[in-house]
């Protein structure tokens, strides 16, 4: 079992369309990271939290460390959100397989 | 704020060659990782370092795997002699130390395919 589960492994949504990503995770940590990963391979920093929620643009993260759980949310999505979504435990370097997010126009 | 700069982008070696990958992080951060990320799965971290010194690299495989960052700067990794199982992008990241509340900088990465 891995330390990082994410869920679901592939989605596939339409233009507009308000998305999940959730992650869960079995080890301690003080801060879990998103990540976007574009084909090609690049690799962008979307949020590090610790609690609560974070918001950028159309991007929400939340965290529950009771729970270990947290989620992604991108409301509006558009085609360009079209990339592979990695969630992390920071301090162990504990990373998720990722999503693959697929908007179709 | 120019990014972290990985050379090269592409790599295609067959097995038992060698290989080495040069990484240059953000100006001014100290710690460097190199990660390994095999096509489906997330990214695994090989070495950590501090500075020019080693902070972790218990997952790095020593009998064939080898990164310095002799001036605290930039970085190499060598992978010599290199097997099947290596194909795999190979990401530099940075951060401004190795505390945990760091974001870390990832660069592009290096795509490495062994025949």
């Amino acid at each position: 079992k891995n330390e990082v589960e994410q869920s679901p492994q592939n989605l596939t949504a339409q233009e507009g369309e308000f998305i999940t990503i959730n992650c869960s995770y079995s080890v301690g940590i003080s801060a879990l990271h998103w990540l976007q990963q574009h084909p090609g391979g690049g690799i962008v920093s979307l949020f590090m939290l610790s609690s609560g929620k974070k918001k950028h643009g159309r991007l929400i993260a939340t965290i529950n460390i009771q729970e270990k759980h947290s989620s992604l949310h991108i409301t509006a999505s558009h085609p360009r959100d079209s990339a592979v979504y990695i969630c992390a435990a920071r301090d162990q370097f504990y990373f998720g397989t990722g999503t693959s997010l697929t908007v179709i126009p | 704020e120019a990014g972290v700069a990985q050379s090269p982008r592409y790599k295609i070696i067959e097995k038992r060659q060698s290989v080495a990958f040069w990484c240059n992080p953000i100006s001014g951060h100290a710690t460097l990782y190199w990660y390994q990320q095999i096509l489906g799965q997330g990214p695994k971290l090989l070495i950590q370092f501090q500075n020019n010194g080693v902070v972790d690299d218990s997952q790095l495989p020593k009998d064939r795997f080898s990164a310095e960052r002799l001036k605290g700067v930039d970085s190499t990794l060598k992978i010599q002699p290199a097997k099947l199982e290596d194909s795999a992008v190979y990401l530099c990241a940075s951060s401004p130390s190795g505390g945990r509340g760091n974001e870390q900088f990832f660069g592009p990465g290096t795509r490495l395919t062994v025949l």
